[in-house]
């Protein structure tokens, strides 16, 4: 079945480092890939997406590219801020595959240190 | 900005005793959701609600759970008869559609803790 994998562990960073969260997925279809964020005391939020191969997605300088050769969907920030601190998850949903269902991998806790 | 709002932030329930989860979706979106995040673990498609019945639902979701829709702005999840591995944060969700156009908007979510 379709499924999301996130790189293990807390990612902990000083403000200004560049930050990189690797996410791979198997679907069997074409998946739609997205970034999820949960700040905080808060629900989860879409933080980008994209549809189709080598597409970019981007928002609030987090950057994503949909590598179907590499089955990927890396999410990077040049220069994070301590308001970056959040958990990040990886998600696709693979409408083709049958279902509408976005499945998730099991998220990075992001501290940033001032 | 429109919001998925949802009801209790925080329940605590006694093993066996019936729960109810409340969620308003965004207004004008036609498809539900329910997820859960076991704590530690990924976040986990539970079942999918359009024109008022199930439309998809995951081996997870049991004759223990059920949901409904009983007016125009409300979507509840019922667990019948809880148990401790149900305590969770579970997270409510809508869409207007199904295509890949589609952004699935989700609420803060309802931690429930089963003593």
């Amino acid at each position: 079945g379709d499924s999301v994998t996130q790189m293990e562990g807390p990612v902990t960073l000083s403000e200004e480092a560049f930050l990189t969260i690797n996410c791979t997925y198997t679907a069997t279809g074409y998946p739609s890939l997205f970034w999820y964020v949960q700040y905080p005391g808060e629900g989860l939020q879409l933080l980008l997406k994209a549809t189709k191969a080598d597409d970019k997605g981007s928002n609030k300088g987090f950057e994503a590219t949909y590598r179907k050769e590499t089955t990927s969907f890396h999410l990077e920030k040049g220069s994070v801020q301590v308001s970056d601190s959040a958990v990040y998850f990886c998600a696709l949903r693979d409408p083709l595959g049958g279902n509408n269902r976005l499945a998730f991998g099991k998220g990075n806790q992001v501290v940033v240190i001032p | 900005e429109p919001e998925v709002t949802q009801t209790p932030s925080h329940q605590v329930t006694q093993m066996g005793q019936e729960v109810i989860l409340r969620c308003v979706p965004i207004s004008n979106h036609l498809y539900f959701y329910w997820y859960r995040q076991i704590l530690g673990q990924k976040v986990e498609f539970l079942v999918s609600f359009y024109n008022n019945e199930i439309s998809e639902k995951s081996e997870i979701f049991d004759d223990q759970f059920s949901v409904e829709r009983p007016d125009g702005s409300n979507f509840t999840l019922k667990i019948r008869s809880t148990k401790l591995e149900d305590s969770a944060m579970y997270f409510c969700a809508s869409s207007e559609g199904t295509g890949s156009g589609n952004t699935i908007y989700f609420g803060e979510g309802s931690w429930l803790t089963v003593v």
